[in-house]
């Protein structure tokens, strides 16, 4: 059973960092490109930033570039964000989602999300 | 960049057929994904590479794009079907996502 479980929101001052993880586990995570989606409160989806199974292709969302950064541990099954320079408009639910295979592939599988709120 | 657009809300009776579209240009050469979303929950794959369902999901979920229009479509809805419906698509390696479709079941 595939399983993500992400780790590290929490209230953090403007200006601020959070390095956010997303443990996962139930299929071969070395494999996949993982993205980081986020959704503020009681708004939509937006996608973040995405990066290729090995790690040597990494893509952000514009709102993001210069600001965030993507990497992960396959020897760990784990996924990260490290985010500075936090802004207001940062504050969301942060998940981390598996992408399928195949050209353009679906977010197969999503983990419940981690609250990230800036906020002096 | 890519745009997405969804209609805020749509309300369908019980039993009857919804229809969410999904507008953006020229949809129909790229392919789309919708995700549902209850309240408090992760976003769930409903319908993949514009027309698939994913196993475990009804048949009463189908979907279909051409044009500048992709169309979910709910047949016989239900209560359970009661949530946020998302289309997504890939353009120049990043997601896009349209604003989201409240559906609510009358």
């Amino acid at each position: 059973e595939v399983q993500l479980l992400e780790s590290g929101g929490g209230l953090v001052q403007p200006g601020g960092s959070l390095r956010l993880s997303c443990a996962a586990s139930g299929f071969t995570f070395s494999s996949y490109t993982m993205n980081w989606v986020r959704q503020p409160p009681g708004k939509g989806l937006e996608w973040v930033s995405g990066i290729t199974g090995s790690g040597d292709g990494t893509y952000y969302a514009d709102s993001v570039k210069g600001r965030f950064t993507i990497s992960r541990d396959n020897s760990k099954n784990t996924l990260y964000l490290q985010m500075n320079s936090l802004r207001a408009d940062d504050t969301a639910v942060y998940s981390c989602a598996k992408r399928g295979t195949g050209g353009d592939p679906e977010f197969d599988y999503w983990g419940q999300g981690t609250l990230v709120s800036v906020s002096s | 960049s890519y745009e997405l657009t969804q209609a805020l809300s749509v309300s369908v009776a019980l039993g009857q057929t919804a229809s969410i579209t999904c507008g953006g240009n020229i949809i129909g050469s790229k392919n789309v994904h919708w995700y549902q979303q209850k309240p408090g929950q992760a976003p769930v794959v409903i319908i993949y590479r514009d027309r698939n369902r994913p196993s475990g999901i009804p048949e009463r979920f189908s979907g279909s794009n051409s044009g500048n229009t992709a169309t979910l479509t709910i047949s016989s809805a239900q209560a359970g079907d009661e949530a946020d419906y998302y289309c997504q698509v890939w353009d120049s390696s990043t997601a896009v996502f349209g604003g989201g479709t409240k559906l609510t079941v009358l």
